[in-house]
């Protein structure tokens, strides 16, 4: 069955850095844009990060732009992202999703997600 | 970027009632909205995409609809199980902003 499993979660001091991994099976990984989605403890959903298919696209929130830097391995079936520069307030769980897209090119929406890895940015 | 705004934020209600969830985006985000669902402890799960379309194995009491720049997500009869916070999110432009997210409770 399709499934997405996020690790390299843990905790981390303020200024240090992470790369977080999600491993996909079940599907054809290299067909499919992937998304970082984030959510700080008993908070909403945040969006974070995009990134195509064959990995020529890639888009970041506001928040992380600047710091974290999504990619992937197509041959690994691998997502990635790699955080640095962290904070106080990079503390969530991250979640990643795979992107499907209509038909038509139209719409897209995320399904399935991962279970999540918890990132703990603290001294 | 595009504000998701959803109302309410808390909502109790009991078994067999009707709710209904407001979105609405701080400009237009045309048919690009979902719908997830996500359970206390888990990871969110898609209920509906392009703004009405049920995800395959998601329960017919879910249903969603669009009017101008409002769109809401419906359940009807609610169940025990449908406990849960639930979040639209727009898939227009990135960055694809979620809204705030309803915590929903039963009676």
């Amino acid at each position: 069955q399709v499934q997405l499993v996020e690790s390299g979660g843990g905790v981390v001091q303020p200024g240090g850095s992470l790369r977080l991994s999600c491993a996909a099976s079940g599907f054809t990984f290299s067909s499919h844009g992937l998304h970082w989605v984030r959510q700080a403890p008993g908070k909403g959903l945040e969006w974070v990060s995009l990134i195509w298919f064959d990995g020529n696209n890639k888009d970041y929130g506001p928040s992380v732009r600047g710091r974290f830097t999504i990619s992937r391995d197509n041959s690994k079936n691998t997502l990635y992202l790699q955080m640095n520069s962290l904070r106080v307030e990079d503390t969530a769980v991250y979640y990643c999703a795979r992107e499907n897209v209509a038909a038509d090119g139209t719409w897209s929406w995320l399904d399935p997600w991962g279970p999540g890895t918890l990132v703990i940015v603290s001294s | 970027d595009i504000q998701m705004t959803q109302s309410p934020s808390f909502l109790s209600a009991s078994v067999g009632d009707t709710v209904t969830i407001t979105c609405r985006a701080s400009q237009t985000v045309y048919s690009y909205l979902n719908w997830y669902q996500q359970k206390p402890g888990k990871a969110p799960t898609l209920l509906i995409f392009a703004f009405s379309r049920l995800q395959s194995g998601v329960p017919s009491r879910f249903s969603a609809s669009k009017s101008g720049a409002d769109f809401t997500l419906v359940i009807s009869g609610l169940q025990p199980e449908d406990v849960a916070t639930y979040y639209c999110q727009q898939s227009y432009s990135a960055p694809y902003t979620f809204g705030q997210g309803t915590q929903l409770d039963i009676k």
